[in-house]
């Protein structure tokens, strides 16, 4: 069973930087695309960012291009958020999501930019 | 404004029959097979329906998807009151290269 948990979250000032983690403890992480989703308070889902199973595939959402970078460790089971010059409308919880079809979700990580 | 159209709200009795639609475009429904995901207020999301009409293990047979042209429908039959949540349809975009999410439908169980 895929088990997702995201970290390093937290409040940051605009255009500081964060970087999320997520682990997954099931057997298939290599095997999977990845996906960063978040949400906004009180708004819907807005897919951030996807990652092909080896890496060789990276898409991004045009309003953070240029500022993250999803990156992913396969020995560790491990998919990564790096989050730069961060601005007031970043603020959302991050979750991370595994397949092809956003099969399974992490819990997800509240990411608040405010001075 | 999501790319993708959903009704903000809908609402149906127990036991009845509810549809929800979402409608997009030839870049993205019109190509690519729809997402449906639930979510429980305050909770993570989780997948219902993928590939237009397939259901996860665990999912009820009462949940059902389709897809026609530029728009795709979930429907949720013998309503239940544990099915007052919000619904979230997605497609991959071939326009902005990257997928794309409905604003979400509230269902209302009267």
């Amino acid at each position: 069973e895929v088990q997702l948990v995201e970290s390093g979250g937290g409040l940051v000032q605009p255009g500081g930087s964060l970087r999320l983690s997520c682990a997954d403890s099931g057997l298939t992480f290599s095997n999977n695309w990845m996906t960063w989703v978040r949400q906004a308070p009180g708004k819907g889902l807005e897919w951030v960012a996807s990652i092909k199973k080896d890496g060789s595939e990276i898409y991004y959402v045009d309003s953070v291009k240029g500022r993250f970078t999803i990156s992913r460790d396969n020995a560790r089971n491990s998919l990564f958020l790096q989050m730069n010059s961060l601005r007031g409308e970043d603020t959302a919880v991050y979750y991370c999501v595994s397949g092809d079809h956003f099969n399974y979700w992490g819990l997800g990580t509240l990411v608040t930019v405010s001075s | 404004q999501s790319v993708l159209t959903q009704p903000p709200s809908a609402s149906g009795a127990p036991g009845q029959r509810v549809t929800i639609s979402c409608s997009g475009s030839s870049s993205n429904i019109g190509r690519h097979a729809v997402t449906w995901c639930q979510q429980v207020p305050g909770t993570a999301p989780k997948l219902l329906i993928h590939s237009d009409n397939q259901r996860p293990s665990g999912v009820p047979d009462r949940f059902s998807g389709s897809r026609s042209g530029t728009s795709a429908s979930l429907a949720i039959s013998g309503l239940q009151s544990v099915d007052e949540t919000d619904y979230y349809c997605a497609a991959w975009d071939d326009s902005l290269h990257g997928w794309v999410f409905g604003g979400g439908t509230k269902l209302t169980v009267l």
